[in-house]
């Protein structure tokens, strides 16, 4: 079936460091990819979104590709902020199902 | 925005007990789920909800039981609660299958500790 993986946290980066989490997908068919942040305490929130391959996502200064060529959905920010602390999930979503398939999280943590 | 809202934040409950955990959404969505979140092993489907009345199992539905009477809320019931469902529950809602691109919408979490 289908699965998401992404990189072990945590990651521990300084304020106005460059930030990648990878996250790779093993769907079949094309799914819609998504990244989803949940900050301490709160349920997730929907942070970007791709819906077809070579799309790129953006918010907050977060962008992410669509790659097909290498099932990929890597995250990326070019200068994180203590603020951007939280964990992120990689998911995917196949047409025509119900449900989406969520990657196990990547802990973040900036410090100051 | 749409709302999904959990009635509990923090709940303590006793092993054995009959523990209902309730999610209401505001928007009219026609899908419905429940997750519980644990370190180490992200998020996990226990049930489904597609439409009134409907359910589907997900993942890790033992123990679990779940009720739809009315679209816009979707209750989870632990049965007999254990210890080892001590656990952070999210409730998430979405619209109808083929409209995935729009993204689930959660609840802020249950934080369920059973002792």
């Amino acid at each position: 079936g289908n699965s998401v993986t992404q990189m072990e946290g945590p990651v521990t980066l300084s304020e106005e460091a460059f930030l990648t989490i990878n996250c790779t997908y093993t769907a079949t068919g094309y799914p819609s990819l998504f990244w989803y942040v949940q900050y301490p305490g709160e349920g997730l929130q929907l942070l970007l979104k791709a819906t077809k391959a070579d799309d790129k996502g953006s918010n907050k200064g977060f962008e992410a590709t669509y790659r097909k060529e290498t099932t990929s959905f890597h995250l990326e920010k070019g200068s994180v902020q203590v603020s951007d602390s939280a964990v992120y999930f990689c998911a995917d979503f196949t047409s025509g199902t119900y449900k989406y398939i969520f990657g196990t999280g990547t802990r973040l943590k900036v410090l100051a | 925005d749409v709302k999904v809202t959990q009635s509990s934040r923090y709940l303590v409950k006793r092993t054995g007990e009959k523990v209902f955990l309730e999610c209401v959404q505001d928007m009219d969505h026609e899908n419905m789920f429940w997750y519980r979140q644990d370190p180490g092993l992200g998020l996990r489907l226990i049930y489904f909800s597609y439409d009134v009345k409907m359910k589907e199992k997900g993942d890790i539905p033992e123990g679990y039981s779940v009720s739809r009477e009315k679209k816009e809320r979707f209750s989870l019931i632990l049965e007999s609660a254990s210890t080892n469902q001590t656990s952070m529950y999210l409730c998430a809602s979405s619209l109808r299958a083929g409209t995935g691109g729009a993204g689930y919408t959660f609840g802020s979490g249950t934080r369920l500790t059973v002792v």
